[in-house]
């Protein structure tokens, strides 16, 4: 979806250090996902949000965080990266009850 | 737990046949369902929504739901080795108190379509 950013769309980092992706959207959605994908996993959900400042986890919360001041920004932020959290995430952006539409994905890895 | 379950694959179909991909959910309350084909290193891309029972028809491509069986299912009519990628099943459970409910996906079906 033309409407969804998400940067940066690769990044290699330390373990141990601070890592925030950025989810972009101009479609004014009120929905907004972060997912992580592994092979063998599928896409499993880490972080929701269903308006500013209103957010949920996930079934694989533990290690991230996420915060959304505007409307259109979702951040993601791993506090201290591990290598278990090397992966591709995807940001998602949808309706209460309407399908949602994916950003490009950013591939993550954590050496 | 709420769960999404499909076939992981592989599943072959010749050129021209009918792919059938099969999911199954969990939560008995749901009411907003989705197909999305993923291409390898692309991100998933919306296929079909279906909301009510019956069947959902678009093109090639047939979105089928039963909700006393928990059901729903994709058909891809004439298929082309283009249709060759991984098919994501998506529920969106009933919407609780506070959280408003979130989107759930199933682990995939990878559709392999031989010329």
């Amino acid at each position: 979806d033309a409407g969804i950013t998400q940067s940066p769309r690769h990044k290699v980092t330390e373990t141990g250090t601070p890592v925030t992706l950025r989810c972009h959207q101009t479609e004014n959605h009120r929905y907004m996902y972060w997912y992580r994908q592994d092979p063998g996993h599928g896409l499993r959900l880490i972080h929701y949000s269903y308006g500013v400042k209103d957010t949920d986890k996930g079934e694989v919360s533990d290690g991230y965080s996420v915060s959304r001041s505007k409307t259109e920004d979702f951040l993601l932020t791993l506090e201290s990266a591990t290598s278990s959290q090397t992966s591709v995430y995807f940001c998602a952006c949808g309706g209460i009850n309407t399908e949602a539409f994916f950003g490009q994905g950013t591939r993550l890895t954590v050496v | 737990q709420k769960e999404v379950e499909q076939n992981s694959g592989p599943l072959s179909v010749p050129e021209g046949a009918i792919a059938s991909l099969n999911c199954t959910y969990s939560d008995r309350g749901s009411q907003s369902f989705f197909w999305y084909r993923q291409y390898s290193g692309k991100s998933p891309e919306l296929i079909m929504s279906i909301y009510s029972n019956g069947d959902k028809e678009d093109g090639r491509f047939t979105a089928q739901l039963n909700k006393a069986s928990q059901y729903v299912s994709l058909l891809i009519r004439d298929s082309q080795p283009s249709d060759s990628a991984t098919y994501l099943c998506a529920v969106k459970p009933p919407n609780y108190g506070g959280s408003q409910g979130n989107l759930i996906f199933g682990k995939g079906t990878k559709l392999s379509v031989k010329p």
